[in-house]
């Protein structure tokens, strides 16, 4: 099973609309999480961190439930420079400042 | 911002050939590391690196070794390439504690 696993899409979600999807993590001891997007044939960019008690940034809100192990990410009135790739992200304290990556849900914004 | 530079965008080696990939970083960050990033695999960590002269083994370090000598660069090394080392390499740093990267714009090594 992999550490941290997401559905790679893609998500298919016109112009305006809300999307949000989900990432599983295996590892009940990881202590912090991120989304990150990423553009096509471009480097990983930071989203935003995830908080226990779930935040927003703008128009995206991240939430985490550490008792179903997973991570969300909500992207409200959805533009067309929303689509990207969008990688889910965990570091476990045991590993340091080493971060799991996972394989990335695709959004695909249509006007 | 920080910034991650990559030395090259672009490489076509042939196989056998000792591969170098360079990566600098100007924020004086104590972490290093080097992912290659696959088609359906994603992000895999090869080696990384915590201090000068440290360096530790990722989940795939085979064919690979890494070396830091200064502070603010993290060379990864093909020590033969071969074809399936034909990927997008990405270097990224943090600070220590930090929660998260900042990546490097990636290197796309073709092996022929």
């Amino acid at each position: 099973r992999k550490e941290v696993e997401q559905d790679p899409g893609p998500f298919n979600v016109p112009e305006g609309a809300t999307v949000a999807f989900n990432c599983t993590y295996s590892n009940s001891a990881s202590q912090s999480f991120f989304w990150y997007r990423q553009d096509c044939r471009k480097e990983p960019k930071l989203l935003m961190s995830v908080y226990s008690s779930g935040n927003e940034d703008g128009r995206f809100t991240a939430q985490l439930n550490r008792a179903s192990q997973y991570i969300s990410l909500l992207i409200r009135d959805s533009k067309l420079s929303d689509s990207a790739t969008y990688l889910c992200v965990v570091n476990l304290k045991a590993a340091g400042n080493k971060l799991t990556f996972g394989g990335g849900t695709r959004v695909l914004v249509k006007p | 911002d920080v910034k991650v530079t990559q030395s090259s965008r672009y490489l076509v080696k042939r196989t056998g050939e000792k591969v170098f990939l360079e990566c600098v970083q100007d924020m004086d960050h104590e972490n290093m590391f080097w992912y290659r990033q696959d088609p359906g695999l994603g992000l895999r960590l090869i080696y990384f690196s915590y201090d000068v002269k440290m360096k530790e083994k990722g989940d795939i370090p085979e064919g690979y070794s890494v070396s830091r000598e200064k502070k603010e660069r993290f060379s990864l090394i093909l020590e033969s390439a071969s074809t399936n080392q034909t990927s997008m390499y990405l270097c990224a740093s943090s600070l220590q504690g930090a929660r998260g990267y900042t990546f490097g714009s990636g290197t796309r090594l073709t092996v022929v």
